[in-house]
């Protein structure tokens, strides 16, 4: 079986740093993906994650650990355009290659 | 050109009617995907296509035909639809579909409104 879980919604406040945790259980496991996607858009690539630890990419960095079916999406310096929905996807669950997408954390920006 | 485009952007049909979907994608890849999108839910995976052989159907009903012309072109042919398959349709590629960290590029959506 599979289970990914994320909050369902946050908020935070411009300039602010926020951390969007997601959580795993799954019966394979190739790699976590993050995805933007604001409201009526098709997602966007944020990170990609195969190994324990921090990726970091300019105002966005991904965690991963394996042995705790954990990962984190961190965001800094939060602009009011970062209001999106983030989604965590897990790529190998039940052998397959394709990800699997969590719920979603719709983020909510204020000044 | 790193982009996936939809058409149409918007489609509303009846329950009687038949309709296509199309998207296209010029960046070589040979994965292509259809997924289902309700609001405020996550893209729920209908179809893949690997090197224009449907690989993977997810239980979807027949009211929904996959098509795969070309390497470049996806379409999604839809016949009697319900209210209920309203939703978001978004076609995504990647460049193998079976590789590690295959990133998936989406494109902007048809939004279906079935009456």
């Amino acid at each position: 079986g599979q289970n990914i879980d994320q909050p369902t919604e946050m908020t935070a406040t411009e300039g602010a740093i926020v951390q969007i945790n997601c959580t795993y259980q799954t019966s394979g496991f190739n790699g976590l993906f993050w995805y933007q996607q604001h409201a009526g858009e098709a997602p966007t690539f944020l990170s990609y994650n195969v190994l324990d630890g921090l990726e970091e990419k300019g105002r966005f960095s991904s965690f991963l650990s394996r042995s705790k079916g954990y990962s984190y999406l961190l965001l800094k310096e939060l602009q009011m355009k970062d209001s999106a929905s983030y989604l965590c996807a897990v790529s190998g669950t039940g052998g397959s290659y394709i990800p699997t997408f969590g719920r979603g954390t719709s983020l909510i920006v204020h000044p | 050109d790193t982009e996936v485009t939809q058409t149409p952007k918007h489609l509303v049909m009846g329950m009687t009617n038949k309709k296509s979907l199309k998207c296209e994608q010029h960046m070589g890849h040979r994965a292509m995907y259809w997924y289902k999108q309700k609001a405020k839910k996550p893209p729920e995976l209908m179809f893949v296509y690997s090197y224009e052989k449907l690989s993977i159907n997810e239980s979807v009903p027949s009211r929904f035909s996959p098509e795969c012309p070309n390497s470049s072109l996806l379409n999604l042919h839809l016949h009697a639809l319900q209210p209920e398959d309203s939703a978001l349709y978004l076609c995504a590629s990647s460049q193998m579909g079976g590789s590690l960290g295959d990133e998936q590029f989406f494109g902007p959506g048809t939004r279906l409104t079935v009456l």
